[in-house]
């Protein structure tokens, strides 16, 4: 069964301390690794993919990392409209289509 | 433009109605998805449409039936819900292939049943 497994589960920052979330993912079968942000009551918002061990993206204050066992969310001084949840997503291609797996998030709270 | 829109945002029903939830996309997307979201889960995949065809359906009740009448358009029919149906559900829609990719979802319809 694909397993996307997120840490920590809640995160307090101050405004501009830096830190990283993480997601560890079944590697057998992955075609793509996904990472979302989603405001209370909101729909997800896409924020990166990411295909090979090795590559990195970047978005503002956000960077994502993988590796061939899990990816980062690193937060650069981070602000506090960057709280929300952050869902890692795993990107698992069957014969009956193509399925995105999701942990539980990291719901990120950012003091002013 | 990736935006995916829903209607209604929010619905109340009782156990006894019928009512749709609506979805649109315009972006050539042959990829559509509803999901099923309870407080401070994750998403949960319900059924996948691909290239207008129902091709994954995560043993759903009956009373939710989907429908996807065409490339844009994906309709979500209840009926007969039960109190534990109330969530938000969130339509998505990708590009679709032998692949994965990523998922662009709708802001939600809030539903509340009574």
């Amino acid at each position: 069964e694909d397993q996307v497994t997120q840490s920590p589960e809640a995160l307090r920052l101050q405004e501009g301390e830096s830190s990283s979330l993480n997601c560890s993912y079944t590697v057998s079968g992955l075609r793509g690794l996904f990472w979302y942000r989603q405001d209370p009551g909101k729909g997800p918002e896409f924020l990166f993919t990411l295909y090979s061990a090795g590559e990195e993206k970047e978005k503002e204050r956000l960077k994502a990392t993988l590796t061939k066992k899990e990816s980062f969310l690193h937060i650069t001084a981070p602000k506090p409209e960057d709280s929300a949840t952050y869902l890692c997503a795993g990107g698992y291609y069957e014969t009956s289509g193509s399925r995105l797996t999701f942990g539980e998030g990291t719901q990120l709270t950012v003091n002013p | 433009d990736t935006e995916v829109t829903q209607t209604p945002k929010h619905l109340v029903m009782g156990m006894t109605n019928k009512k749709s939830l609506k979805c649109e996309q315009h972006m050539g997307h042959r990829a559509m998805y509803w999901y099923k979201q309870k407080a401070k889960k994750p998403p949960e995949l319900m059924f996948v449409y691909s290239y207008e065809k129902l091709s994954i359906n995560e043993s759903v009740p009956s009373r939710f039936s989907p429908e996807c009448p065409n490339s844009s358009l994906l309709n979500l029919h209840l009926h007969a819900l039960q109190p534990e149906d109330s969530a938000l559900y969130l339509c998505a829609s990708s590009r679709s292939g032998t692949g994965s990719y990523e998922q662009y979802f709708g802001p939600g319809t809030r539903l509340t049943v009574t």
